[in-house]
């Protein structure tokens, strides 16, 4: 598609539930990244995946978040026995895989529109 | 640690004035890239500009222009000839750019609202 694509817009749900966020990237874009931000504050990194390899899952703040992804496609964060500290828009963004010694290393991140979650 | 910093509280900005935004980062890692994006009430994330650590020039893109002072650990994005549309939040972040080849996360600062008066 043209841009990044996640689902559903707004997610309201009772504490204790699960969630699934789901994210679609922009084809050919290998990276795909969640990131968290609660209202009126910065981007908290979730997660990173780069194609084949093992998932960066270092910004995960609890067992009860989880993330997956089928090959160079689809993502999805799953959110087990939600908590109200949970709500928070959820974006999730991709770029093409970076070259270490391109001189770069400027793979933009192109976001998606976010995932609003409300935990009752 | 904190690795990017924003300190400044919410800035006021009249229109068609320039304004700059602050941004210091911390890094042991000599490769690094640096960030500036724009989030309006919208919510979408927007890049604006982006400074790699070996580049010699201050980098620019139209009306936004970074100033990197890589001693300091600072790159300031300023905005020349504000608008009304450039009320929005702006985050500062990096990419620390590992040995592997591989893209890295980019980590954020808490960013800094900037209002634009008429």
């Amino acid at each position: 598609g043209a841009g990044v694509s996640q689902s559903p817009s707004n997610k309201v749900t009772e504490k204790g539930k699960d969630v699934e966020l789901r994210c679609d990237p922009i084809s050919g874009h290998t990276a795909l990244y969640w990131y968290r931000q609660r209202l009126g504050q910065g981007l908290e990194f979730l997660i990173y995946f780069q194609g084949n390899s093992a998932p960066d899952k270092s910004g995960l703040p609890s067992d009860r978040f989880s993330a997956e992804r089928t090959g160079e496609s689809v993502s999805t964060l799953t959110i087990q026995r939600t908590q109200q500290e949970d709500s928070a828009v959820y974006l999730c963004a991709s770029s093409t895989p970076g070259v270490w010694g391109s001189g770069s290393g400027a793979n933009v991140l192109t976001f998606g529109a976010g995932s609003r979650l409300t935990v009752l | 640690a904190q690795k990017i910093t924003q300190t400044q509280p919410g800035m006021f900005v009249q229109e068609k004035e320039a304004v700059t935004l602050d941004c210091t980062y911390d890094t042991s890692d000599p490769s690094y890239g640096l960030f500036w994006y724009k989030q309006p009430s919208s919510g979408e994330m927007i890049f604006l500009i982006y400074q790699g650590s070996y580049d010699q020039q201050n980098a620019t893109e139209g009306r936004y222009s970074l100033n990197f002072q890589k001693a300091r650990k600072s790159a300031n994005l300023v905005i020349s000839a504000s608008q009304l549309g450039d009320s929005a939040m702006y985050f500062c972040a990096m990419r620390e750019i590992v040995r592997t080849g591989a893209n890295s996360k980019l980590t954020f600062g808490k960013g800094i609202t900037l209002s634009v008066r008429p």
